[in-house]
């Protein structure tokens, strides 16, 4: 079975500051993981996702994010954030490049301060 | 590219009644969708597996004779709340997998309120 924890469940921060938003997985096959951005009373738009190959990804919005395996770890950054980043972020892992299933971390509301 | 609608975005009920939410790709056929709740400040919760021209496949715990869902063509799949109770008010989400390597595209939602 595969599981997601989002170790922080709220992140605040200044506008330009740089955030790092937690994701770590566990799973006993190779995974694809994705981080996926949720505004209010909307759907979900992925951010970006790791399927194979470089261990640095880079997706939209100017995120990014590194797939580390030996720590099981998949954290997304960006360097400088603007208001418009806050919303809610989702983590998610599945088992294969198919129409295979996604499971979701518990969510973390980042939150720009001016 | 790659887009997907639900209809109604937004829909209030009284408690006994049914309702139908639906879920169109609009520019790819789509031979899995997925149907998600979610609880206020929750993750998204996975219903169901359906694909095109056979039964879903539902998470445990989630009533079938309930929750409805019939996935009748490549573009198109729905979800019936039958005999709706306060305790179904949720926000529900489909998602489209057929092309871009299987990537799963998510509809905007369906804010279900039941009275």
């Amino acid at each position: 079975a595969q599981s997601v924890t989002q170790l922080d469940s709220q992140v605040p921060v200044f506008e330009e500051a740089p955030v790092e938003l937690r994701c770590n997985y566990s799973s006993s096959v190779s995974v694809y993981l994705f981080w996926y951005v949720q505004y209010p009373n909307q759907g979900l738009q992925l951010l970006l996702k790791y399927l194979s190959g470089s261990t640095l990804v880079k997706g939209i919005n100017g995120f990014e994010a590194e797939f580390n395996k030996s720590q099981t770890s998949f954290h997304l950054r960006k360097p400088s954030v603007h208001i418009s980043d806050t919303a809610e972020y989702f983590c998610a892992v599945s088992g294969g490049q198919g129409a295979q299933k996604l499971v979701f971390g518990q969510g973390t509301r980042l939150t720009i301060n001016p | 590219g790659a887009v997907v609608s639900q209809h109604p975005s937004r829909v209030i009920c009284k408690s006994g009644t049914s309702v139908k939410i639906e879920c169109r790709s609009l520019d790819f056929q789509a031979t899995t969708m997925f149907w998600y709740r979610q609880f206020p400040k929750k993750s998204l919760m996975l219903m169901a597996t359906s694909n095109e021209g056979s039964k879903a496949t539902y998470e445990q715990g989630v009533e079938k004779d309930k929750f409805l869902i019939n996935h009748a063509s490549l573009t198109l799949s729905t979800l019936t709340v039958t005999s709706a109770h306060p305790e179904d008010s949720s926000f529900y989400i489909c998602s489209a997998s057929g092309g871009y390597g299987g990537e799963q595209f998510f509809g905007p939602g369906t804010r279900l309120t039941v009275l």
